[in-house]
């Protein structure tokens, strides 16, 4: 596809259920982020990938909180026993790079999963 | 440590009128600074940004914004707003060294009246 895919688009769960969220970056972009925005608010950094290689963790809320990236391409945040406070839009984004991260690449947006815990 | 501000978290102009939307930032080493667009049920889109070059960058949809080192500020600003841009518009600063030390203010929502 031409941009960076999310799925599934919503998602409603139990409290205490276990989720998983998908992200297709866009084809050959190296650099990989997932974010959590609340309600009114930007959002946050939760966890930056190159290529398979977590580099950045420093953003997950607790350990329930999961990501991999195992082939370098999609990417899979999984939130284990689901809290009401992990409510949000989980957006990921995706950018190209040709030297390791300096900060200044454009970063490309999915349209995010909003997750709804009830 | 770095950070962003944006001062209003509402704004609404007439249609036709110009538009400032206000943005400071902290940063202690040389930041990159992006301005980004959500429009609702849409993800974030990249407006401009500002990486050490030209300190006056222009953007899409007609949008320019100014880096002022000396106030630290990155407002974005369009001469003649459009009812398509009534949307939440992000600030957002980066520290050049680094990929993923990424801040997001917390948003402006822009309504554009008829």
């Amino acid at each position: 596809g031409a941009g960076v895919s999310q799925s599934p688009r919503y998602k409603v769960a139990k409290r205490g259920q276990d989720v998983a969220l998908r992200c297709d970056p866009i084809s050959g972009h190296v650099s990989l982020f997932w974010y959590q925005q609340a309600l009114g608010q930007g959002p946050e950094f939760l966890t930056y990938f190159q290529n398979e290689a977590q580099l950045d963790k420093s953003g997950l809320p607790s350990d329930r909180f999961f990501a991999e990236r195992p082939e370098g391409s999609v990417s899979t945040l999984k939130i284990q026993r689901t809290q009401q406070e992990d409510s949000a839009v989980y957006l990921c984004a995706s950018s190209q790079i040709s030297r390791p991260g300096t900060g200044s690449e454009t970063q490309y947006f999915g349209p995010g999963t909003r997750l709804l815990v009830l | 440590a770095q950070s962003v501000t944006q001062l209003d978290s509402h704004v609404s102009v007439s249609e036709g009128t110009p538009v400032l939307l206000r943005c400071n930032y902290s940063s202690s080493y040389s930041p990159s600074l992006f301005w980004y667009v959500q429009h609702p049920n849409k993800g974030l889109q990249l407006l401009l940004k500002y990486t050490s070059a030209a300190t006056l960058v222009k953007g899409i949809n007609g949008f320019e914004a100014e880096f002022k080192k000396s106030e630290t500020s990155f407002h974005l600003t369009k001469p003649s707003a459009h009812m398509s841009d009534a949307a939440e518009y992000f600030c957002v600063v980066t520290l050049y060294s680094s990929a993923s030390k990424i801040i997001f203010g917390s948003g402006t929502r822009l309504s554009i009246r008829p």
